[in-house]
């Protein structure tokens, strides 16, 4: 159960368009289409985002986005605003009912 | 609206046991399967434990099997991790995570506030 991996931090300017990568193997990312992302800002809980790789809960904005490729998920975040600015994190179902976590991503709003 | 409130961290001397809980309300409970996650200070998310709705299926991560019991009580609403032999390690705010019932339910919808475990001699 190792951790999914994910760039310690990315960056934009507000009105820009960022990607974060989620890294897996077969056995997570690859192996379902299980794949959610949770936005943490400082202090608080998580908050879901994207579910099932792709799909949002009702109430998230259209510009938060999910793809997978492979042993790669990837959350896109279009139009950059200020309050996106966040910890982001990934997760994947692993079998067995058991599931994994990304490192975490910063998001910095420049 | 639902709520999950999570009580029972607080210091606790290595090898020693804590019992966490979190009180559910907004939903019906008994028919969702809950996890428990927890964050160590500056770090990501980790999945703890998995319970069913009904209590018949319980999972753990590795690193937490054979110290940690999850477990609930339908009838108050209310899950619980019962922490054993804990670790420097173990330290981390705790939260309790109601299982999706979007899609294939395999994602975590809703979020306590958690509730911060310190194992400190």
């Amino acid at each position: 159960q190792s951790a999914l991996t994910q760039p310690r931090s990315v960056s934009g300017s507000p009105g820009q368009s960022v990607t974060i990568s989620c890294t897996g193997t077969s056995s997570d990312v690859g192996g379902y289409n299980y794949v959610s992302w949770y936005q943490q800002h400082p202090g608080k809980a998580p908050k879901l985002m994207i579910y099932d790789v792709s799909k949002r809960p009702s109430g998230v904005p259209d510009r938060f986005s999910g793809s997978k490729s492979g042993n790669t998920a990837s959350l896109t975040i279009s139009g950059l605003q200020a309050e996106d600015e966040a910890d982001y994190h990934c997760c994947s179902y692993a079998g067995s009912y058991t599931y994994v976590f990304g490192t975490g991503t910063k998001v910095t709003v420049l | 609206q639902v709520q999950l409130v999570e009580s029972g961290g607080g210091v606790v001397q290595p090898g020693r046991s804590l019992r966490l809980s979190c009180a559910a309300s907004g939903f019906t409970f008994s028919s969702y399967g809950m996890h428990w996650v927890r964050q160590a200070p500056g770090k990501g998310l980790e999945w703890v434990a998995f319970i069913s709705n009904d209590g018949s299926k319980k999972y753990y991560a590795d690193s937490v099997k054979g110290r940690f019991t999850i477990s609930r009580d339908n009838s108050k609403n209310t899950l619980y991790l019962q922490t054993n032999s804990l670790r420097a390690e173990d330290r981390a705010v705790y939260y309790c995570a109601k299982g999706s019932e979007m899609g294939s339910s395999s994602s975590f919808d809703y979020w306590g506030q958690g509730t911060l475990v310190t194992v400190s001699s």
